[in-house]
């Protein structure tokens, strides 16, 4: 079974410039998770979707980010525009409907300058 | 407070001792608890999960959890080098589907 699969593994951007990362799921696995993680910190969910609706987006920064998950399938994760403080990795995690364990791509590092 | 909170360490154990790492979570409801093991520039890694009081053992690794007290943790035996990392608690709620991770303890094993 393919794991998660995340793209690009990493950007370097000017502020204010606009970045967008992909996440493709495990085959069947319903909801899908985008965290931030900032160096030195635990992952912190940014949005959860179930299928192709948001379940919680309470922490995503809505001015400047947003995501998407058409047809319940891949994602992407947009920033615009980008600050300094965006600086971090940004992992998708996919979990299959029924089950509560998840599982990691392998993230992008975003580096704004 | 936060939801859950870890030890950022580092905790430091000589090879071939016991690693003890510990969470505690705020949410009563939460039904469902992990431990992510993360190598340094790596993704996270799932490496136990529990999901009723008590122990459960897989290895060298056993999770433990206690509801009442509202605490999870990972014990280690016979640390080697290669278990140094990051370790990440992370707390599951049913009624959400949300997935909540502390900020994770560094472990560090000296040969």
């Amino acid at each position: 079974e393919a794991g998660v699969a995340q793209s690009p593994r990493y950007k370097i951007i000017e502020k204010r410039q606009s970045v967008a990362f992909w996440c493709n799921p495990i085959s069947g696995h319903a909801t899908l998770y985008w965290y931030q993680q900032i160096l030195g910190q635990g992952p912190k969910l940014l949005i959860q979707f179930q299928n192709n609706g948001v379940v919680d987006d309470s922490q995503l920064p809505k001015d400047r980010f947003s995501a998407e998950r058409l047809k319940g399938v891949d994602s992407t994760l947009k920033i615009q525009p980008a600050k300094l403080e965006d600086s971090a990795v940004y992992l998708c995690a996919t979990r299959r409907q029924g089950h509560t364990e998840a599982f990691f791509g392998q993230g992008t590092r975003l580096t704004v300058v | 407070q936060k939801e859950v909170e870890q030890n950022s360490g580092p905790l430091s154990v000589p090879e071939g001792a016991i690693a003890s790492l510990n969470c505690t979570y705020s949410d009563r409801g939460s039904q469902s608890f992990f431990w992510y093991r993360q190598y340094s520039g790596k993704s996270p890694e799932l490496i136990m999960s529990i999901y009723s009081n008590g122990d459960k053992e897989d290895g060298r690794f056993t999770a433990q959890l206690n509801k009442a007290s509202q605490y999870v943790s990972l014990l280690i035996r016979d640390s080697q080098p290669s278990d140094s990392a990051t370790y990440l608690c992370a707390v599951y709620r049913s009624n959400t589907g949300k997935l909540i991770f502390g900020q994770g303890t560094t472990l560090q094993v000296k040969p």
